[in-house]
């Protein structure tokens, strides 16, 4: 079974500053990892994605996350926030098993920017 | 390329009342998702669709819930009757192929239903 854990449901931070946001899973297959961000009204768009290879990923808007099996965790990073970096991330693990993909989403972690 | 479509965007009904929403995938996504996000929640999956089969659907309230993609294309998602926990946003989502090595997901707008 796989599952997800956002260990913080709201983060508010300062413009400017560097922000990171926590994700552990747990799995018992290969994994791979994404990082989903929604704007107020608006359906989720990837960040960014781990499959394979390097374990620090890089992704849009200047977000960057780290894979780290030994702690299970895949954490999102980024070292500037600005304003419009206010939204709802979503961590997501997805892993193979007999009926194909799934995806499995963590309750979301709402990161507000102050100004 | 277009994203994947749904309609209505926001739909107010009556608990008891029926409902029922569209998805239209990108154009050649064989697989397509149905996902229910409650608010304060992330998305959870009710429905998988591989082409016109169902994959997955461990996960949908069968008694009141129906979904269907005949074509293998657009596909329709149904609750009869609704209740008031039925209230959420219905997100569709739809990827290249489903199988070993995953492939993005990619989402709609989402449907916010609110059950009275």
């Amino acid at each position: 079974a796989q599952s997800v854990t956002q260990l913080d449901s709201q983060v508010p931070v300062f413009e400017e500053a560097p922000v990171e946001l926590r994700c552990n899973y747990s799995s018992s297959v290969s994994v791979y990892l994404f990082w989903y961000v929604q704007y107020p009204n608006q359906g989720l768009q990837l960040l960014l994605k781990y499959l394979s290879g390097s374990t620090l990923v890089k992704g849009i808007n200047g977000f960057e996350a780290e894979f780290n099996k030994s702690q299970t965790s895949f954490h999102l990073r980024k070292p500037s926030v600005h304003i419009s970096d206010t939204a709802e991330y979503f961590c997501a693990v997805s892993g193979f098993s007999n009926t194909g993909n799934q995806f499995y989403f963590g309750t979301g972690t709402s990161l507000t920017v102050i100004p | 390329e277009a994203g994947v479509a749904q309609s209505p965007r926001y739909k107010i009904i009556e608990k008891r009342q029926s409902v029922a929403f569209w998805c239209n995938p990108i154009s050649g996504h064989a697989t397509l998702y149905w996902y229910q996000q409650i608010l304060g929640q992330g998305p959870k999956l009710l429905i998988q669709f591989q082409n016109n089969g169902v994959v997955d659907d461990s996960q949908l309230p069968k008694d009141r819930f129906s979904a269907e993609r005949l074509k293998g294309v657009d596909s329709t998602l149904k609750i009869q009757p609704a209740k008031l926990e039925d209230s959420a946003v219905y997100l569709c989502a739809s990827s290249l192929v489903a199988g070993p090595g995953i492939t993005e997901q990619y989402f709609g707008p989402g449907t916010r239903l609110t059950v009275t």
